[in-house]
């Protein structure tokens, strides 16, 4: 099978800008999650699509948002961007069904490096 | 709130000796769910463990080894016979049990081995 893709794996905005981040699940895969990693807070949940619908979000503003199709791709967009948001953009995909016992084994792609300027 | 802590940021050994990572982590759920993952320099999060919490086991993966402890909320990684191989950032991290996904994960540990 293949793994979890990004794209574009490297990107350089400028300030104010907005971006839009595209994240391919493995097949089969319902629950797509999204998270930030930066050296000063580490690796933080940006929010969580199972079959087109958020399920969870995290504590970022409504500048981040995103978005699941049909065929379970998901994008990340980042409106007006600020040079904190420079990081590394990480997509994980699993096979959660969306009931309980969840919290399946999650697989992440090579991750989207975001540079802002 | 969640909460992971691992309070080792880096660590370095010699190639073939035995490391231990450890993991701390808080939560009021009864039930939950931990995980290691691996980031080599290539950036990509590798999964290596998931464990439930009624699961006390402790278990092998060839030269892992996770050793579970919830009366001490610990949930430890040891690498025996360490490789170059094994030089990365390795990540504990939580997830709930409210049919989501959301992993907390800890600050990492930087492990380097020495050749």
């Amino acid at each position: 099978k293949a793994g979890v893709t990004q794209t574009p794996r490297y990107l350089i905005k400028t300030r104010g800008q907005q971006v839009t981040l595209s994240c391919s699940p493995i097949s089969g895969h319902r629950s797509v999650s999204w998270y930030q990693q930066t050296p000063g807070q580490g690796l933080q949940f940006l929010f969580e699509y199972f079959s087109e619908t958020q399920r969870n979000k995290g504590n970022f503003p409504g500048r981040f948002s995103g978005r699941q199709f049909s065929n379970s791709r998901s994008e990340m967009n980042v409106s007006t961007l600020e040079l904190g948001d420079s990081a590394l953009y990480l997509c994980a995909s699993s096979s959660g069904t969306g009931g309980l016992p969840s919290s399946y084994e999650q697989y992440f792609g090579p991750g989207t490096r975001l540079t802002v300027t | 709130a969640q909460k992971v802590t691992q309070a080792q940021t880096e660590i370095s050994v010699v190639e073939k000796e035995d490391v231990t990572l450890d993991c701390v982590y808080e939560t009021r759920d009864t039930t939950y769910y931990l995980f290691w993952y691996k980031q080599p320099p290539s950036g990509e999060l590798v999964f290596l463990i998931r464990r439930n919490s009624f699961d006390e086991q402790n278990e092998i993966s060839g030269r892992y080894s996770w050793n579970f402890q919830k009366s001490t909320s610990s949930f430890n990684f040891t690498i025996t016979a360490s490789q170059v191989v094994d030089s990365a950032v390795y990540f504990c991290a939580l997830s709930d049990n409210f049919g989501n996904e959301k992993l907390t994960f800890g600050t990492g540990t930087r492990l380097t081995i020495i050749p």
